[in-house]
């Protein structure tokens, strides 16, 4: 079955650096990839995703990548702030809409 | 509009007891999804209806947990016999069909002790 991967599982930025967190699947057949924020006590939002035809996307200051080839995609955050502090989960969408998540990254954004 | 929204909030249960968490999802979205969430961890996917049929129970871990969505809305998890090892937070999502963004529910907290 699907399997993703997602480093680092802690990222440390100070504020105003870049954050760039990475995932990796394993079913090719794979063909969408969320990326979620879930902040402390809080449900997961969604942020941000593509779908296997698209190689980039970009919304402001958060962009996702994607490489079908090599089975990984990773989302960029730029100009982070404080209120970026937060746990990120990659996930990725099968033919079937089985929904699989990594196991999250927490960013600390210091101030 | 209204959101998804959960019952109960939180539930602490006997170990050996019977429990069912219940899910209304967003109107009008036919595809509803059941998550398990351990601290620390990324939801883990449990099972995903298709309108009122499971499209895709392979994450349910043994025969004590079982779902139902009966009209294609509302959605009830049932946990038989439950064991500590349940203790989680369980998620709601659903998405208008399947493909796109999920919305998530605020999850059930349940505590088996």
């Amino acid at each position: 079955g699907e399997n993703v991967e997602q480093h680092p599982s802690t990222l440390s930025v100070q504020e105003g650096d870049s954050a760039v967190i990475k995932c990796t699947y394993s079913d090719s057949a794979s063909n969408y990839f969320p990326w979620y924020k879930q902040e402390l006590g809080k449900r997961p939002q969604l942020i941000i995703d593509i779908r296997s035809n698209v190689g980039e996307k970009k919304d402001q200051r958060i962009a996702v990548t994607l490489n079908k080839t090599a089975k990984h995609f990773s989302l960029h955050i730029t100009e982070t702030q404080p209120e970026d502090s937060a746990v990120y989960f990659c996930a990725a969408n099968t033919g079937g809409f089985k929904t699989i998540f990594g196991a999250g990254t927490r960013l600390f954004v210091k101030a | 509009g209204a959101g998804v929204s959960q019952t109960p909030s939180n539930k602490v249960t006997e170990k050996g007891k019977y429990v069912e968490l219940r899910c209304d999802p967003i109107s009008g979205h036919t595809a509803l999804y059941w998550y398990r969430q351990s601290l620390g961890q990324g939801p883990e996917f449990l099972i995903y209806f298709q309108g009122t049929g499971a499209a895709d129970d392979s994450g349910l871990p043994n025969d004590r947990f079982f779902a139902v969505r009966p009209e294609g809305s509302v959605s009830t998890l049932k946990i038989q016999r439950t064991e500590r090892g349940d203790s989680a937070v369980y998620l709601c999502a659903s998405s208008l069909t399947g493909a796109e963004e999920q919305y998530f529910g605020p999850g059930t907290r349940l505590t088996v002790t």
